[in-house]
């Protein structure tokens, strides 16, 4: 069975600095990853997602996030936080060898980006 | 966002009633999906769908049930609504089963 692990609850990061948003998962067979966010009472929006090539894959409002096979982690990363930024992030993964499965999300992360 | 429709928005209904969520999209994208989010828990599975009159069971399926029979709309169906129900319901949908997922404005269920 496929799952996802968001290991921390809350991130915090002052504006300006780095963020960084963990992520593993884990799959029988390649994986599909994505990472979505969330703001107050709105639906998930789409960041970016791997399915294959380059490792290092960019998303939208500056994210990105780096795929690593041995570790079986996919974290997100920008590298000057801003504090639009807060809000709830969900990593997603789907196994790419059983056609049909869907998407499966981890518990999600709260970013707090101070001022 | 993307051409989908989650209907009615916000619901308040009594224990024991039947109660029924409409998704549909304008998209015409093959999968559609139902998830319910609750704080801890994130975003959990409950049905999708690979087609019209294919439906599959998530995660936490007991208690709802689903149907397609069309290919723009996905309904969701509480037979009779428990309070451990309460909770936001999003639809999503996507193209095939490689691309990314998008997700409606979702319904606040409260069951009283």
């Amino acid at each position: 069975a496929q799952s996802v692990a968001q290991p921390e609850d809350q991130v915090n990061v002052a504006e300006g600095n780095p963020l960084t948003v963990k992520c593993t998962y884990s799959v029988s067979g390649n994986p599909y990853l994505f990472w979505y966010v969330q703001y107050p009472n709105r639906g998930l929006q789409f960041l970016l997602k791997y399915i294959t090539g380059d490792n290092l894959v960019k998303g939208s409002y500056g994210f990105e996030a780096e795929f690593n096979k041995s570790q079986t982690s996919f974290h997100l990363k920008k590298p000057s936080a801003l504090v639009s930024d807060s809000a709830l992030y969900f990593c997603a993964v789907r196994d790419a060898n059983q056609a049909g499965t869907a998407l499966i999300f981890g518990k999600g992360t709260t970013l707090s980006v101070s001022s | 966002d993307a051409g989908i429709t989650q209907s009615p928005r916000h619901k308040v209904t009594e224990t024991g009633t039947p109660v029924t969520l409409r998704c549909h999209q304008t998209e015409n994208h093959r999968y559609m999906y139902w998830y319910r989010q609750d704080p801890g828990h994130g975003l959990r599975l409950i049905h999708y769908s690979y087609g019209v009159k294919d439906t599959d069971k998530g995660e936490v399926s007991d208690g709802y049930s689903v149907s397609r029979s069309k290919t723009e709309d996905f309904l969701l169906t509480l037979e009779s609504a428990t309070s451990s129900q309460t909770s936001v319901y999003f639809c999503a949908i996507s193209e095939i089963f490689s691309t990314e997922a998008f997700f409606g404005q979702g319904t606040r269920l409260t069951v009283v």
